[in-house]
């Protein structure tokens, strides 16, 4: 089944502490992002991949990190979380082709709450 | 999604039609997309429409897009409990970065 998981789905942590959200699609997508859902805000674009080795910055990067070693797999890496990071956190991927019909595969969402 | 507006909530009786709003800002717009969220789910596309068209229909779905208004509007026929969730508007203009601008979302409430 074609489909985008996210890890881990829910997390409580504490100020200061490193945290990684992984997120890995089966899709052999070359183009993978990460948003996060705030009330009233909609989705913002955290950081994007195009292709392994190759990211960048979307809307929101301040206090982000990511990383696209292998095709699959593009990790969400909070070096030091701060409580204004408490968000609903999605993972999509496409294909890359840039077709209209092209469509994001979003992920299940991870909820994330830093005291 | 300060660029991309919706109403927040609307209930409707089951069998009505359903008429979801939204409003946005940049008319280089190339493509605009509805998405639906269930509760505990990501998103799912529904339909989009591409910025030189006016109207797209699939099954009970109808997208009217008014480019001079910058309004796009989403019509459900027959609604249906299941069609219960936030549907989200989006713009994607067409950019290298392929990102999606969200609007806030529109909770859809379906009372049997």
């Amino acid at each position: 089944e074609a489909q985008v998981t996210q890890n881990p789905r829910y997390l409580i942590t504490v100020t200061g502490k490193k945290l990684t959200v992984t997120c890995s699609q089966n899709m052999n997508h070359e183009y993978m992002s990460w948003y996060r859902q705030d009330p009233g805000l909609g989705l913002r674009q955290i950081y994007y991949s195009m292709n392994v080795e190759v990211t960048d910055k979307g809307d929101v990067p301040e206090g982000y990190k990511v990383s696209r070693k292998e095709k699959r797999n593009f990790p969400l890496i909070l070096e030091s979380p701060s409580p204004n990071q408490t968000s609903l956190y999605f993972c999509a991927s496409s294909s890359g082709q840039g077709r209209v019909e092209e469509t994001q595969y979003f992920g299940p969402g991870t909820r994330l709450l830093v005291l | 999604g300060e660029d991309v507006e919706q109403s927040l909530f609307l209930s409707v009786r089951e069998g009505d039609s359903s008429v979801i709003n939204c409003t946005y800002t940049d008319s280089s717009s190339t493509y605009l997309y509805w998405y639906k969220q269930e509760p505990g789910a990501g998103l799912q596309l529904l339909t989009y429409i591409f910025s030189n068209m006016d109207m797209k229909q699939d099954q009970r779905l109808t997208v009217l897009l008014n480019k001079k208004d910058k309004h796009l509007s989403l019509r459900i026929a027959d609604t249906q409990t299941g069609d219960s969730a936030i549907y989200f508007c989006a713009e994607s203009r067409g950019t290298g970065r392929r990102a999606l601008t969200f609007g806030s979302g529109t909770r859809l409430q379906v009372q049997p």
